[in-house]
């Protein structure tokens, strides 16, 4: 079946290090997206990429970094420059930046704490 | 910046009762995409509303796209407890930039 899968669904990190969280998709979307979820807030966009080799910030990139060398993946590293990285991070992708009436296919998240 | 305004926050209904969560923006929206993400679990496409005054219905569940297409609604009919989640709304433009209603929290009391 067709999906996308984040990993690890848990991930526990020392101060002043750096994690990364895998993406991985075989929807065969060109479109992928990073969030960050909090209590109360909703969802917030990190970084997003339309295609292979080029991604664009969002609203609260300070702090984290992607890549995508492969349409399949997109992985996002959390530096240990992100003040306050607790959080639940969100993976998505879509067929286009513009999604269509398919909408946004989310990854099932990684919880990620700081410890 | 482009906001979309969602109300309520939260609702708790007996099981049966309706409920209905709503969208607004100050701007007009070229479509409106709604998602539910049960506790726990990742936000699952509903769906997308695009034209002015549109209607869609999915069993119990009744999305409108307002005729100004400033503000949208989904409405539950006869809650059940597999309702139960957070329901949000979503504005997406084709340069990538998503904006997200702050999301209604459903708990349905059997």
């Amino acid at each position: 079946d067709g999906g996308i899968t984040q990993s690890p669904k848990y991930l526990f990190r020392k101060e002043g290090q750096n994690v990364t969280l895998s993406c991985e998709q075989n929807l065969n979307h060109d479109a992928m997206y990073w969030y960050r979820q909090d209590p109360g807030q909703g969802l917030r966009l990190i970084y997003y990429s339309q295609i292979v080799n080029d991604f664009q910030k969002g609203d609260i990139a300070e702090g984290y970094s992607v890549s995508r060398e492969k349409k399949e993946s997109f992985p996002l590293t959390v530096t240990s420059a992100q003040k306050n990285p607790t959080a639940f991070y969100l993976c998505a992708s879509s067929i286009d930046l513009g999604a269509g009436n398919y909408g946004y296919t989310f990854g099932s998240g990684t919880r990620l704490t700081v410890v | 910046g482009q906001q979309v305004m969602q109300i309520p926050q939260y609702q708790h209904v007996q099981e049966g009762e309706d409920f209905t969560t709503y969208c607004n923006s100050s701007t007009t929206l070229s479509n409106i995409q709604w998602y539910k993400q049960r506790p726990g679990g990742h936000p699952v496409f509903l769906i997308q509303l695009v034209k002015s005054g549109e209607v869609k219905k999915q069993k119990r569940l009744t999305f409108q796209f307002g005729e100004a297409k400033k503000n949208s609604s989904l409405h539950i009919t006869a809650t059940q407890t597999t309702d139960v989640g957070t329901y949000f709304c979503l504005h997406s433009s084709n340069t990538g930039k998503l904006i997200f209603g702050q999301g209604t929290t459903l708990q349905v009391k059997p």
